[in-house]
């Protein structure tokens, strides 16, 4: 099964920059979550939308952003951006939210990295 | 403060053999737990789930056990195949608050199959 897709792929920006990154989800799909993973860490939780509403926070900084448009594709805005911020940045989406178990189909990632 | 913990960084088999690959956890609320194999350069994509109802879940090649007095669960690959040299992922899932489902995920295993 195909993912969701994402855009860009690379990223190079400098310390203090702001970025945006864009993900569609698969069709059908309402659900878009992001994770953060750093160098040999595992994926980190950032924030899930549904149907255009923000539904879950995880490790979000403050300086971290995201939102999920009327045709459901999502952005996430990283801000006055610092060295650590250098990661694979990881979209998913799934067909539903709430207590049921849906399984995550992920995006290929944005590799950012800050100079 | 990690909640699903992957010791082995790194596991090498030979093709044919048995490859299992382990993961722990610590958080008690979980109640359903998936796999996801992970290639480079793209995203995670599922593999295999089990309900903490459930001790095993067979698929193919892939069978989870999940061990919950122990909060262990591990994934068994037979016969294990070049293919399958990839970055596995444990995840565990539980509602959080609004009645939303997140991922926790370990920080993965390199999996090296030796033809």
């Amino acid at each position: 099964d195909s993912g969701a897709t994402q855009t860009p792929k690379h990223l190079i920006t400098a310390t203090g920059q702001r970025v945006t990154l864009r993900c569609s989800p698969r069709s059908g799909d309402l659900s878009v979550y992001w994770y953060q993973q750093s160098l040999d860490q595992g994926l980190q939780f950032l924030i899930q939308y549904y149907n255009g509403e923000e539904r879950a926070k995880g490790n979000i900084l403050e300086r971290f952003s995201a939102q999920q448009f009327p045709d459901l594709h999502s952005e996430l805005n990283l801000s006055s951006l610092e060295l650590g911020d250098s990661a694979l940045y990881f979209c998913a989406s799934s067909l539903r939210t709430g207590g049921v178990v849906d399984t995550q189909y992920f995006g290929p990632g944005t590799r950012l990295t800050v100079l | 403060d990690q909640q699903v913990k992957q010791n082995s960084p790194s596991l090498s088999v030979q093709e044919g053999r048995i490859s299992i690959l382990n993961c722990d956890y610590t958080n008690s609320m979980f109640d359903y737990f998936l796999w996801y194999k992970k290639y480079p350069a793209e995203g995670p994509t599922f593999l295999i789930s089990i309900s903490s109802i459930k001790d095993k879940n067979e698929d193919g090649r892939f069978t989870v056990f999940l061990n919950k007095s122990a909060k262990h669960l591990s994934l068994h690959i037979v016969p294990s195949q070049p293919g399958d040299s990839a970055v596995y992922f444990c995840a565990a899932s539980k509602i959080s608050s609004g009645s939303a489902r997140q991922l926790t995920f370990g920080s993965g295993t390199q999996l090296t199959v030796l033809p």
